[in-house]
């Protein structure tokens, strides 16, 4: 398996407080995504990395922001959680070149009340 | 925007059928498409992947090919058994947004004993 964790795995919290996810990876792989998945929409893209302190936004980053400060770390920021954040967030890697297949980690389920 | 489709939403079948599950995308301009598995309040688990120029990638009893032209991939699912049971997740890259992947919806497989 690829080496992806991400933090917390469960999380419940209260509308309005703000909330960061962690996506750790032991691969040193350039790419890093983070999705979520809801029912009815599958999985969509919030944000993603293409190296050191380069992001940039996907379908559906409103009230998101992330950052990576070094290779192994993706952080997403919900700067004040609201219910329709809550979902299930993935984090996922690529290798720069090749056939950049995707792995993903095991998931993060928030719970926002 | 790329618009992924798998059709069908959902699928029975009994142990040992051969089976076959569809994808469609409306962008033929893309990188690659992967094929995962995903279970019931599990992370997602890449099974094969197509980079463009191929046609077809095989592993074990599963076998998928891409029609890059028509916007279409199957995934053969041969002698099905019980452990097949789970969601399938079809996936397109192109190489814009940094190769993230467009979902489709999944196609949830049950095999019966």
């Amino acid at each position: 398996d690829a080496g992806i964790t991400q933090s917390p795995r469960h999380k419940v919290t209260e509308t309005g407080t703000p909330v960061t996810l962690r996506c750790h990876q032991t691969e040193n792989h350039r790419y890093m995504y983070w999705y979520r998945q809801d029912p009815g929409h599958g999985l969509r893209l919030i944000h993603y990395s293409y190296g050191v302190k380069d992001t940039d936004k996907g379908e559906v980053s409103d009230g998101y922001s992330v950052s990576r400060s070094k290779t192994e770390d993706f952080l997403l920021t919900l700067e004040s959680a609201t219910s329709s954040q809550t979902s299930v967030y993935f984090c996922a890697i690529a290798a720069s070149g090749g056939a950049r297949e995707q792995f993903f980690g095991p998931g993060t389920r928030l719970t926002v009340l | 925007k790329q618009e992924v489709t798998q059709i069908p939403a959902a699928l029975s079948v009994p142990e040992g059928e051969n089976l076959v599950l569809n994808c469609s995308f409306t962008d033929s301009a893309i990188y690659n498409l992967q094929w995962f598995r995903q279970d019931p309040g599990k992370g997602l688990t890449s099974l094969l992947l197509i980079q463009s120029s191929q046609r077809e990638q095989t592993s074990g009893r599963l076998n998928a090919s891409l029609d890059k032209s028509s916007g279409r991939s199957t995934l053969y699912i041969a002698a099905s058994q019980p452990g097949d049971s789970a969601t399938y997740l079809c996936a397109v890259s192109n190489s814009n947004s940094g190769y993230a992947l467009n979902f489709g919806k999944g196609t949830s497989l049950l095999v019966t004993p």
